[in-house]
C-alpha cells in the first residue's frame, strides 16, 4: 500500500526555520497537502496544492515540491506553533486511496 | 460561517454496527464540486481516511475498509451519514468529518471538533 514518510520529530528554537519533509513515490504525480494539529484539538488545513496558502495562515508558514519529497516551512517559528504536522496525498491513481503521512512533531524548544 | 459537528455514540461493543452523522452549516453539499469526507485517528496516532461523498452523490472509500463501510447524504438536512459494520476494539478512535472544497482535489479545509467512539466490551 502507498505510504507517505515523515520524520517522526523535528525542534527548532524560536525565531528560526523548521522544516518538515514528507517523501512519496507518487508526490511528483499528485498534490501534497499539510495539516497542523494541536493536543485536543481537530487538524487545520496550513498548505493545499503543495504551496498554496489558505486564507488566514500565516506567511511564515510555506510549502515546496521536489520529485518524490514535499516540504512544509515554517519560518521564523514561534512557540504556538509547536504541534503534530501531517502531510496527505493520494496514490498515483489519484483518487479512493488518500493517504496521510505519520506525523511530525514539531517541537519549539 | 463554516460549521461542522459530528454526532453519535461514544461507546459501541463489538461486533456492533457504528452510525455517525456529520452535521453542517455555511455550505450546501447540493453545490457543484462539494465533497463531504470521515477520517479518523486512534489515540496517539496517524490521520487515516475513511470515505468521501460528492454533491452528486459519486461516494469513495477507503480501500482497506470499503466492505464495512457505508456513506450516505441527506442534503436537505445538511447531514452525511457514515455507518461502520462489525466495530473492533482496533477502531477506537476519534472520528472526524471534513469538507472538501473543491471535488477535483482531494484535500480537507475544514474539519469538525471530532467524536471519540471507544469499542469495548
Amino acid at each position: 500500500s502507498y505510504e507517505l514518510t515523515q520524520p517522526p520529530s523535528v525542534s527548532v528554537s524560536p525565531g528560526q526555520t523548521a522544516r518538515i519533509t514528507c517523501s512519496g513515490d507518487a508526490l511528483p504525480k499528485q498534490y501534497a497537502y499539510w495539516y497542523q494539529q494541536k493536543p485536543g484539538q481537530a487538524p487545520v488545513l496550513v498548505i493545499y496544492k503543495d504551496s498554496e496558502r489558505p486564507s488566514g495562515i500565516p506567511e511564515r508558514f510555506s510549502g515546496s515540491s521536489s520529485g518524490t519529497t514535499v516540504t512544509l516551512t515554517i519560518s521564523g517559528v514561534q512557540a504556538e506553533d509547536e504541534a503534530d504536522y501531517y502531510c496527505q496525498s493520494a496514490d498515483s491513481s489519484g483518487t479512493s486511496n488518500v493517504v496521510f503521512g505519520g506525523g511530525t512533531k514539531l517541537t519549539v524548544l | 460561517q463554516v460549521t461542522l459537528r459530528e454526532s453519535g455514540p461514544a461507546l459501541v461493543k463489538p461486533t456492533q454496527t457504528l452510525t455517525l452523522t456529520c452535521t453542517f452549516s455555511g455550505f450546501s453539499l447540493s453545490t457543484s464540486g462539494m465533497c463531504v469526507s470521515w477520517i479518523r485517528q486512534p489515540p496517539g496516532k496517524a490521520l487515516e481516511w475513511l470515505a468521501r461523498i460528492d454533491w452528486d452523490d459519486d461516494k469513495y472509500y477507503s480501500t482497506s475498509l470499503k466492505t464495512r463501510l457505508t456513506i450516505s447524504k441527506d442534503t436537505s438536512k445538511n447531514q452525511v451519514v457514515l455507518t461502520m459494520t462489525n466495530m473492533d476494539p482496533v477502531d477506537t478512535a476519534t472520528y472526524y468529518c471534513a469538507r472538501i472544497p473543491y471535488g477535483d482535489y482531494w484535500y480537507f479545509d475544514l474539519w469538525g471538533r471530532g467524536t471519540l467512539v471507544t469499542v469495548s466490551s
